[in-house]
C-alpha cells in the first residue's frame, strides 16, 4: 500500500554509490533515534538506532550520525543496491517515558541500475 | 519469530459501519502501539499500551475510535461509525521495555471507507 505523500523528497542514487539521507529534529530532549525503511505494502522495518550519548553507530552497510548541536540525524548507506529502494523514516523519542516515537515525513530513495 | 501479525490486510466498508482491526504483538513484548499512516499526515501515533494498560490515547482522533488490549497477545482498534476520512493504513507495533528499544511493526491493515 502507499506509504507516504505525493510530495516526498526523493533521492536518486546510482547503484553502487553511497546514499546519505538527512533528518532534522526539533526537540533537544530527544534521547533516542531510529531509522526505518518502508517498502510498498509493508510496515516500517527497523534499520538502526542511536542514543543521544553517541555520535555515530555502524551496522551492516549503514551508518547513523547524530549531531546534537544542530539537531541533525543522517543515515548513510554504503554501496546502494536496488533492494535499498524504499521510503526511509527517521523517528525520535522526545524524552518521554516508554517507547513512544514521533516519525518524520520520510525520504524516498530510488536506486538506478 | 512470526513478528507482529495484523488482520485483516485489507478492509473495505461503507460509511457508518463498524470496523475492527486486530493485532497480535511479538511474544514477550510489553508495549503495543497503534499508528495510522496517510498521504497527508504521514505516520501518527493513535494510542499505546504498556502491560495491557492504555498509557497515552491523546492521538485517538475522536470518540468513534476505541482500542482494547484484553491480554498480552491481542489488541483491537475499533472505529464505530466509520467515515471516509478514516481511510488509511493502520499499523500495529510492539516493543520491549527496559529503556529505549525499537518498535517492530506489522504489515498494516489498509482501510477504505466508501
Amino acid at each position: 500500500g502507499e506509504s507516504v505523500g505525493l510530495h516526498l523528497p526523493t533521492l536518486s542514487v546510482q547503484e553502487g554509490d553511497n546514499s546519505i539521507i538527512n533528518c532534522a529534529y526539533s526537540n533537544s530532549a530527544s534521547d533516542y533515534f531510529i531509522w526505518y525503511k518502508q517498502e510498498s505494502g509493508k510496515g516500517p522495518q527497523f534499520i538502526i538506532d542511536i542514543r543521544s550519548n553517541m555520535d555515530k553507530r555502524q551496522g551492516q552497510r549503514v551508518t547513523v550520525l547524530l549531531n546534537k548541536t544542530v539537531k541533525h540525524l543522517s543515515l548513510q548507506i554504503a554501496a546502494t543496491q536496488p533492494g535499498d529502494s524504499a521510503v526511509y523514516f527517521c523517528a525520535e523519542n522526545k524524552g518521554a517515558a516508554g517507547n513512544k516515537l514521533t516519525f518524520g515525513g520520510g525520504t524516498r530513495v530510488l536506486v538506478k541500475p | 519469530d512470526a513478528g507482529v501479525i495484523q488482520s485483516p490486510r485489507h478492509e473495505v466498508t461503507e460509511m457508518g459501519q463498524e470496523v475492527t482491526l486486530r493485532c497480535k504483538p511479538i511474544s514477550g513484548h510489553d508495549y503495543l502501539f497503534w499508528y495510522r499512516q496517510t498521504m497527508m499526515r504521514g505516520l501518527e501515533l493513535l494510542i499505546y499500551f504498556n502491560n495491557n494498560v492504555p498509557i497515552d490515547d491523546s492521538g485517538m482522533p475522536e470518540d468513534r475510535f476505541s482500542a482494547k488490549m484484553p491480554n498480552a497477545s491481542f489488541s483491537t482498534l475499533k472505529i464505530q461509525p466509520s467515515e471516509p476520512r478514516d481511510s488509511a493504513v493502520y499499523f500495529c507495533a510492539s516493543s520491549l521495555s527496559g529503556g529505549r528499544s525499537p518498535l517492530h511493526f506489522g504489515n498494516g491493515t489498509r482501510l477504505t471507507v466508501t
